[in-house]
């Protein structure tokens, strides 16, 4: 079993709409949490970073962590096609120097 | 602005001619990570860096070597590249502590003829 699990997706979605991408994990030690955005032949991105359980808002975009179900989301609220780019997941443990990445996701936000 | 700079951005090399990545930071932080990454995956971690101590990934190839001859510079070596190191090679940095965000770099796309 991988240690972060992501769906590759694709997603499309029209502009406007609301979107949810979500990763799972299995290491209950895992208590940073990170989404990346990476557009089409570019380094990754740091778009949000969490600390263990709740949410966090930056914009239009939300991240929410559950640590009870080992499950993280990030939302993104009126999608533009600017949005569109894969989206990475990446968690570590407490002093780790070790990031463990999802495999991301496909958006493409259709105008 | 603070950053992680790779040179190249796009590398071609042939078949088992040696290759050198380079990568600097002016975050001016401890660790630094080099990443394999092939088209619609996760970046695999190759090598990463706490300040001097070099740590190895168990299944990197030896093919692959990296240097850090100081805190701003990180270099990664492919000895005998394969048609199968084709790639996105991504640096990354990142600040040892209790919570920790993780930088990357453009990346340095490597084709291999």
């Amino acid at each position: 079993q991988k240690e972060v699990e992501q769906d590759p997706g694709p997603l499309s979605v029209p502009e406007g709409a609301i979107v949810s991408l979500n990763c799972t994990y299995s290491n209950s030690a895992f208590q940073y949490f990170m989404w990346y955005r990476q557009y089409s032949r570019k380094g990754p991105e740091l778009l949000m970073y969490t600390y263990s359980s709740g949410n966090k808002e930056d914009g239009r975009f939300t991240a929410q962590v559950d640590k009870s179900s080992k499950y993280i989301s990030l939302f993104i609220r009126d999608s533009q096609p600017s949005d569109s780019a894969t989206y990475l997941c990446a968690m570590s443990e407490p002093h780790g120097n070790q990031f463990y990445f999802g495999t991301g996701t496909s958006l493409t936000v259709i105008p | 602005d603070a950053m992680v700079i790779q040179n190249p951005r796009y590398q071609v090399t042939q078949f088992g001619k040696p290759v050198t990545l380079s990568c600097s930071q002016t975050l001016n932080h401890n660790v630094m990570y080099w990443y394999q990454q092939k088209s619609s995956q996760a970046p695999k971690l190759l090598f990463h860096y706490y300040d001097k101590d070099f740590n190895n990934e168990a299944d990197t190839p030896d093919n692959f070597q990296s240097r850090r001859p100081n805190t701003s510079f990180c270099f990664l070596d492919i000895r005998s590249p394969g048609l199968g190191d084709a790639a996105m090679y991504l640096c990354a940095t990142s600040r040892a502590g209790l919570y920790n965000e993780q930088f990357f770099g453009p990346g340095t796309r490597l084709t291999v003829l």
